[in-house]
Order: C-alpha cells, then sequence, then structure tokens
C-alpha cells in the first residue's frame, strides 16, 4: 500500500497562476483533509471531506477550492496565487470522521508563490 | 472558535535531558492525539487519548490526558537524537475534523 500519495512535491507558481494539488489514499477511507503548514502556525485545516460526495470548510477556506473526484481522490485548488498562499500542503486521510482513529499524512507539497 | 495551545514552542535540551510538551483546551475534548514531524517530513500518528485521566507510555515516552479531558501532556525521558523533530497534539472537538496545537520542535544538543 501506498497509502497517501501527493502531486507534485514542489512547485513555484507567478501570482495569479492557477494550480491544482492531486491526492490520493489507498486505504479505502472516507474522510480525507487538506492542511497547510507555515512556520510556527502549526497546521491549518483549509478543506475536509467526512465522505465521498461532501465537502466542508475548514479554518482557513478562503482562496481555495476543493474536489471529492470519488472515495480515493481529494484535490485541491488555487484560482488565482497569491504569495500568501506560499506554504506546505499535507493531504491526510482517516477511516471515518469523528470518533477518534488515526490520520495518515501525505508526503507534502512545498509551494512557493512569486 | 475551537483552539488548542500548545507549550514550548521551541526547546533545546542535552542529549539525555527529559523533556515535556503541553496543550491546553479551553473546551473538553472528546479525545488528543500526538503527532511527531520529522524535519522536511509529515507529520506521523503516536498515540490517541480518549478517557478522562489517561496515561499511556511508549517506551521513554509517557502521554497524559487530564481529568477534565482539557489538557495533554506529552514527556520523553532521557532524549536521544533520535528525538529530534516537531511534535503536535491534535483535539477533537466531538465533530468531524482535528485541531492541530502550533507544535513544539524539539532540538537534542549532543
Amino acid at each position: 500500500n501506498a497509502g497517501v500519495t501527493q502531486t507534485p512535491k514542489f512547485q513555484v507558481l507567478k501570482t495569479g497562476q492557477s494550480m491544482t494539488l492531486q491526492c490520493a489514499q489507498d486505504m479505502n477511507h472516507n474522510s480525507m483533509y487538506w492542511y497547510r503548514q507555515d512556520p510556527g502556525m502549526g497546521l491549518r485545516l483549509i478543506y475536509y471531506s467526512a465522505s465521498e460526495g461532501t465537502t466542508d470548510k475548514g479554518e482557513v477556506p478562503n482562496g481555495y477550492n476543493v474536489s471529492r473526484l470519488n472515495k480515493r481522490e481529494f484535490s485541491l485548488r488555487l484560482e488565482s496565487a497569491a504569495p500568501s498562499q506560499t506554504s506546505v500542503y499535507f493531504c491526510a486521510s482517516r477511516r471515518t470522521a469523528g470518533g477518534g482513529g488515526t490520520q495518515y499524512f501525505g508526503p507534502g507539497t512545498r509551494l512557493t508563490v512569486l | 472558535g475551537q483552539q488548542v495551545m500548545q507549550i514550548p514552542q521551541y526547546q533545546h535540551v542535552q542529549e539525555g535531558e527529559d523533556f515535556t510538551t503541553y496543550c491546553n483546551s479551553s473546551t473538553t475534548l472528546s479525545n488528543i492525539q500526538w503527532y511527531k514531524q520529522r524535519p522536511g517530513g509529515h507529520p506521523v500518528f503516536l498515540i490517541q487519548l480518549v478517557k478522562s485521566g489517561e496515561v499511556k507510555k511508549q517506551k521513554r515516552l509517557t502521554f497524559q490526558f487530564g481529568e477534565a479531558k482539557k489538557n495533554s501532556s506529552l514527556h520523553i525521558t532521557a532524549t536521544q537524537t533520535t528525538d529530534v523533530g516537531t511534535y503536535f497534539c491534535a483535539g477533537e472537538f466531538g465533530n468531524e475534523k482535528l485541531t492541530f496545537g502550533t507544535g513544539t520542535r524539539l532540538t537534542i544538543i549532543p
């Protein structure tokens, strides 16, 4: 099992460009999450999907959109990138939403917006 | 909003010394989890605490959940260089998501 995979690993964008970060899990998990990590800020939730067909905003959703394409895949889109979106982005999954349970993280995407 | 505060932000210790990080919430948690992130890596699950007053041990690591289920701590005895990284607590408030603390970065002086 690959666990949680993310593409790309690194990306440099210019202000105003768009891109989609891809995430897939092969553990048959129902819930998937997108976080951003900035120095000194910990992990902040952008969007999550408790189950296939549902998505909800997290703590910092502005400037992002998501798509739960199927049970395996959860993508994050930046429509018009801004320097403030320079960060490391982690995708995570867990078996069910709520009730505890391990979150498994992907390796991350390091995004720089110039 | 629901927040989880974590202190200290940084801790530098001599190899062999002990290390403790603390998490605190203003509202009751349904459970709390701890994760470790090595430099350049991704967070990896360490443990979950659910019961009031719960104490769990993993070798040199001791995890505690407060009686009121609002605070938690991670204590490492006799640190080793392999303990280097950032330790995060993550609290669940009975909804569908975890709220992460800001993390404590541990560095070891050999």
